[in-house]
């Protein structure tokens, strides 16, 4: 089975604090991808990785980066959290065609 | 831009049929169902791509008419584990990038 893992569940950070979000997937899956989930906004994209080292902004990018330095983990980075970025993020993985396995979710709240 | 998915929530009895819509103003490559269960994670129903023919698995099955971008998820025959939001995502074309919409949340009741 494909397993896909995130660092935490449950995670409370301050306003300001610099946070780091990690995903690893087990299935040597070329893709992977950080969604954020909010009620009535669905997923949405914030990047994607398609190899190691190369990126692509999603469809909302303000306020997050990204690292991939090994092909297995992929890492969302809050630069200064802030309030309005309390949400569930998910991450998850593919191969070049295919399908998406999700990962738990990490819900994050910034005070 | 997020595609549009309708109704955004239904409630249905056991043993009823539903259809759930998903439709973009932008031409696709495919279109992508996953249903999430409360508290857990999105899990992959079915892919459909654009020249592909209409998919199914059991009693869930869709379609997709890519010259109106639009595709559609049928369930029938319900069953208390069809409960769950339903997202549709929408690919025009390389790496997967992957444009989910708002979901539609269904329930069955008995």
């Amino acid at each position: 089975d494909v397993k896909v893992t995130q660092s935490s569940r449950y995670l409370v950070k301050r306003t300001g604090e610099k946070v780091f979000l990690e995903c690893v997937q087990d299935m040597d899956h070329e893709n992977m991808f950080w969604y954020r989930q909010d009620p009535g906004l669905g997923l949405r994209l914030i990047y994607f990785s398609y190899d190691v080292k190369m990126k692509e902004k999603g469809d909302i990018p303000e306020g997050y980066s990204v690292s991939r330095e090994k092909k297995e983990r992929f890492s969302l980075i809050l630069e200064s959290a802030s309030t309005n970025q309390t949400s569930m993020y998910l991450c998850a993985s593919s191969p070049l065609s295919g399908t998406q396995y999700f990962g738990p979710g990490t819900r994050l709240l910034v005070l | 831009q997020q595609p549009v998915q309708s109704p955004q929530a239904v409630i249905l009895r056991e043993g009823e049929d539903a259809v759930i819509n998903c439709s973009s103003s932008k031409a696709l490559y495919s279109v992508h169902w996953y249903r999430q269960k409360h508290g857990e994670a999105p899990v992959f129903l079915m892919i459909l791509l654009k020249g592909g023919e209409q998919k199914g698995h059991e009693k869930i099955s869709a379609s997709f008419n890519e010259k109106k971008q639009q595709s559609s998820l049928y369930l029938t025959a319900s069953q208390l584990s069809y409960s769950g939001t339903y997202f549709c995502g929408t690919e025009r074309g390389g790496y997967q990038k992957v444009t989910f919409g708002t979901g539609t949340k269904l329930q069955v009741i008995p």
